[in-house]
């Protein structure tokens, strides 16, 4: 079973704060993601790692911020949030070369 | 521009009968597709894969078929169960050292007791 959590579930704050989503594996995986998904949408990848200190810009542009310090962990950083960042934030990570990802439960960020 | 589309937004069916559910893609790189099951307020989990030397693969109730030449992949799920109902997404990879996915819309089944 894949073990990979992310906080909080919700979260709702105003226009200009800064927020750190939170996501952290158990299983030793090497590459993380970032995907957001807007209601009826595509899941879009915005950042990924294919290890420590390792990060890329995904397809989908971001104002976001990744950092990858352990590999565990992989959080993500707005630094003054807008309301054109209301979106789910689905985190997700990986072994081996063929992808079969495994998802947190992700993130519903409403931004006031 | 979508490289996976996935033209029904929704599907209702009987319970007992077949859900099919369709993926298209433009990119004649992909060579590796897989089918993710998504609930509300969950994030979405890994279903079935098949890659582009085949075009077919099976796993229970769920059967995945590849036509590469029509760029085209189903999803068929037999005998439909209420407990199928979610969102259905078929991503897409390019191989090689290449390891991120692209998605379609998805597709909500509903399948009616």
């Amino acid at each position: 079973e894949a073990d990979i959590y992310q906080t909080p579930r919700y979260l709702v704050i105003g226009t200009g704060k800064k927020i750190t989503l939170e996501c952290s594996q158990t299983m030793g995986h090497d590459k993380m993601y970032w995907y957001q998904q807007d209601p009826g949408m595509e899941l879009h990848l915005i950042h990924y790692s294919y290890g420590v200190n390792s990060t890329e810009k995904g397809d989908l542009s971001s104002e976001s911020t990744v950092s990858r310090i352990r590999t565990e962990h992989f959080p993500l950083t707005l630094e003054s949030a807008r309301p054109s960042h209301t979106s789910q934030y689905l985190c997700a990570s990986s072994a081996g070369t063929i992808e079969k990802l495994f998802f947190g439960s992700g993130t519903q960020l409403s931004v006031l | 521009d979508q490289q996976v589309k996935q033209n029904s937004p929704s599907l209702s069916v009987q319970e007992g009968r077949i859900s099919i559910l369709n993926c298209d893609y433009t990119n004649s790189m992909f060579d590796y597709f897989l089918w993710y099951k998504k609930y509300p307020a969950e994030g979405p989990t890994f279903l079935i894969s098949i890659s582009s030397i085949k075009d077919k693969n099976e796993d229970g109730r769920f059967t995945v078929f590849l036509n590469k030449s029509a760029k085209h992949l189903s999803l068929h799920i037999v005998p439909s169960q209420p407990g199928d109902s979610a969102v259905y997404f078929c991503a897409a990879n390019s191989g090689g050292s290449n390891y991120k996915l692209t998605f379609g819309k998805g597709t909500l089944l509903t399948v009616n007791p």
